[in-house]
């Protein structure tokens, strides 16, 4: 059964600084792997979502990455803002259009 | 683009009683939705599975007679929490899988509060 994990679970930054939030995933078989902004006591903001044939995925500030072989998906956020104050989750599909397995997020805190 | 969405956003009921919430695709077919519930600074856990004109596929730990879940159309799912308990206030979402494609939409989410 596949399991997500994000490390940490939380991050505080000062503006300006780039950041990379981990997720790792114990079944490498993904058909994808997808990253969300959820702000508090909201619904979910796809971000980025990589398909298993790829290495990477590039939005604006934001780059995800996706290691197969290691288990590994990262996120690296550029410069980061104030307004990217958030918790953010990682979560893994195994099949196409199969429920996706959360991870229980970092909660980054950006400060100005 | 798809859009979901859930019904009631937020709803408080009396402990005992039933609430029910929807979760529609607006714009696409949904042949599959997914229920999730997310408690207070945790994950989103998965529920059940719901397959239009099928019974729903429950979590292992999720009470199908207490989570009741029907997908009677292709675009439309319910969620009802029967005898409602403190303990079952939460966050549910759901999300949609757009017919024959791969792509899964969320909704807004609806917060539960049980009194």
């Amino acid at each position: 059964k596949q399991e997500v994990t994000q490390i940490p679970a939380a991050l505080s930054v000062p503006e300006g600084e780039n950041l990379v939030l981990n997720c790792s995933f114990t079944d490498s078989a993904i058909y994808n792997l997808q990253w969300f902004r959820q702000d508090p006591g909201k619904g979910l903001t796809s971000l980025l979502l990589i398909q298993s044939s790829q290495r990477e995925q590039t939005s604006g500030r934001l780059n995800a990455s996706l290691d197969k072989s290691s288990g590994r998906s990262t996120l690296y956020i550029a410069a980061s803002q104030p307004g990217d104050s958030a918790t953010y989750l990682c979560a893994a599909t195994n099949q196409a259009g199969t429920a996706l397995i959360f991870g229980k997020g970092t909660t980054l805190s950006v400060s100005s | 683009g798809a859009v979901v969405s859930q019904h009631p956003s937020w709803v408080i009921c009396k402990s005992g009683t039933s609430v029910k919430i929807e979760c529609r695709s607006l714009d696409f077919q949904a042949t599959t939705m997914f229920w999730y519930r997310q408690f207070p600074k945790q994950s989103l856990m998965l529920m059940a599975t719901s397959n239009e004109g099928s019974k729903a596929t429950y979590e292992q730990g999720v009470e199908k007679d207490k989570f009741l879940i029907n997908h009677a159309s292709l675009t439309l799912s319910t969620l009802t929490v029967t005898s409602a308990h403190p303990e079952d206030s939460s966050f549910y979402i759901c999300s949609a899988k757009a017919g024959a494609g791969n792509t899964i939409y969320f909704g807004e989410g609806s917060w539960l509060t049980v009194v």
